[in-house]
């Protein structure tokens, strides 16, 4: 089944404690993003990848990184956690760029930072 | 700056209702757009997209039409079902060639009354 796979769907932690939240796809796109889902501000992108190796800057970057060593993975690494990334967060993939093609989304994971 | 908006933020029609969603944007300059279905709980579903030389897609009981001088597009739903009930959110790609960033706006929760 073609699919986005999110892990974990629920993370709680303490500030300061690296984490990553893994993405990956089994579709062979060459596009993902990472985006947070926040009540009243809906989703905004952190990052996104073009391609393998290639990577930029969304609307909020700020205390996210990203590495897309293959094709099918996307990870989102949150090096120092604080409270105010408590969020939703979603990745998704396309076959290329934002433009062309509809995304799709994985389920999400919960994060909690306390 | 580049923003997309959605009004209004809910709706609550009944069973059999034709219905209309609005998403505006600022800069007609968009690569595409599209609308997606978010089911609480879960990811986001890409229901259309439009490029910007279109005027309207179709799938099924939904249409969803731009109009880029005025910085416009309408989700149009037939026949409203109880299974419609979700949050429907429009993304905007802007630029003249196929990009990673997408903007997106709040969303319009819907509720569709048996």
């Amino acid at each position: 089944e073609a699919q986005v796979t999110q892990n974990p769907r629920y993370l709680i932690t303490v500030t300061g404690k690296k984490l990553t939240v893994t993405c990956s796809q089994n579709m062979n796109h060459e596009y993902m993003s990472w985006y947070r889902q926040d009540p009243g501000l809906g989703l905004r992108q952190i990052y996104y990848s073009m391609n393998v190796e290639v990577t930029d800057k969304g609307d909020v970057p700020e205390g996210y990184k990203v590495s897309r060593k293959e094709k099918r993975n996307f990870p989102l690494i949150l090096e120092s956690p604080s409270p105010n990334q408590t969020s939703l967060y979603f990745c998704a993939s396309s076959p290329a760029g934002a433009g062309n093609s509809p995304l799709h989304f994985g389920n999400g994971t919960r994060l909690t930072v306390t | 700056k580049q923003e997309v908006t959605q009004i209004p933020a809910a709706l609550s029609v009944p069973e059999g209702e034709n219905l209309v969603l609005n998403c505006s944007f600022t800069d007609s300059a968009i690569y595409n757009l599209q609308w997606f279905r978010q089911d609480p709980g879960k990811g986001l579903t890409s229901l259309l997209l439009i490029q910007s030389s279109q005027r309207e897609q179709t799938s099924g009981r939904l249409n969803a039409s731009l109009d880029k001088s005025s910085g416009r597009s309408t989700l149009y739903i037939a026949a409203s079902q109880p299974g419609d009930s979700a949050t429907y959110l429009c993304a905007v790609s802007w630029g003249s060639g196929n990009t990673g960033k997408l903007i997106f706006g709040q969303g319009t929760t819907l509720q569709v009354k048996p």
